[in-house]
């Protein structure tokens, strides 16, 4: 049963182009996360966001910026894309406790041509 | 450098055989170890986790054998169905860096019947 929502399911975009992804969850979780899987299925963390306080940033470029209104959702905002963006963009929600169960969306598809 | 490491990237068993998955790490400071599962087109679920206080871990046909002085930890999957078929990822993480999980690569089963 999907928790984590994530819209959209794809997005093929240029290069320079702006995107914004979406990701709400339905737990009750307090830390939302955004990773990002290659091509080789590499899954790396981005963000996370606990009491919407960014609490990791995985060194990632600054055209990267999560956004949270609440701690049900956070958005990712890329500026600019560049084609090394192109990936599976995964976001994820747990309870900030030693159980760190990760509930994973079914990720939105990044095509930059 | 990669913290955890999955000796394959890909394993092929008969059905009914018992798949097992290799994973290993170098930090020592890690004590908590789950496996995730993914189908295509989802994202990453989890399946079973061990800590490293314990040895070994049941669940159902999984099955985790933790080996702390070697670093290593292995996933078996008895009686393999063709609904086993997925990527297998090996994670972990440090209590006092919680929300931090490090994914090692992946490593995709096929389980012929």
């Amino acid at each position: 049963e999907t928790a984590v929502f994530q819209t959209p399911n794809y997005h093929v975009t240029q290069v320079g182009n702006e995107v914004s992804f979406n990701c709400k969850q339905t737990l009750g979780h307090d830390t939302m996360y955004w990773y990002k899987q290659d091509s080789k299925k590499l899954l790396k963390i981005m963000f996370s966001y606990n009491n919407k306080q960014l609490i990791v940033n995985e060194t990632v470029p600054r055209r990267f910026s999560p956004q949270s209104s609440d701690k049900a959702h956070l958005n990712l905002r890329i500026k600019s894309v560049e084609p090394e963006d192109s990936a599976v963009y995964l976001c994820a929600s747990s309870t900030w406790d030693r159980d760190e169960r990760l509930f994973f969306g079914h990720g939105t598809k990044l095509s930059v041509l | 450098q990669q913290q955890v490491r999955q000796s394959s990237q890909s394993l092929t068993v008969w059905e009914g055989e018992t798949a097992i998955l290799n994973c290993s790490y170098e930090n020592s400071a890690f004590d908590y170890f789950p496996w995730y599962q993914q189908f295509p087109g989802e994202g990453p679920a989890l399946l079973i986790a061990i800590r490293s206080v314990s040895d070994k871990k049941e669940d159902g046909r999984f099955t985790i054998f933790f080996n702390k002085r070697e670093k290593n930890l292995s996933l078996h999957i008895k009686d393999s169905q063709p609904g086993d078929s997925a990527t297998y990822f090996c994670a972990a993480s440090m209590n006092y860096n919680q929300g931090k999980l490090i994914f090692g690569q992946g490593t995709k089963l096929s389980i012929k019947p």
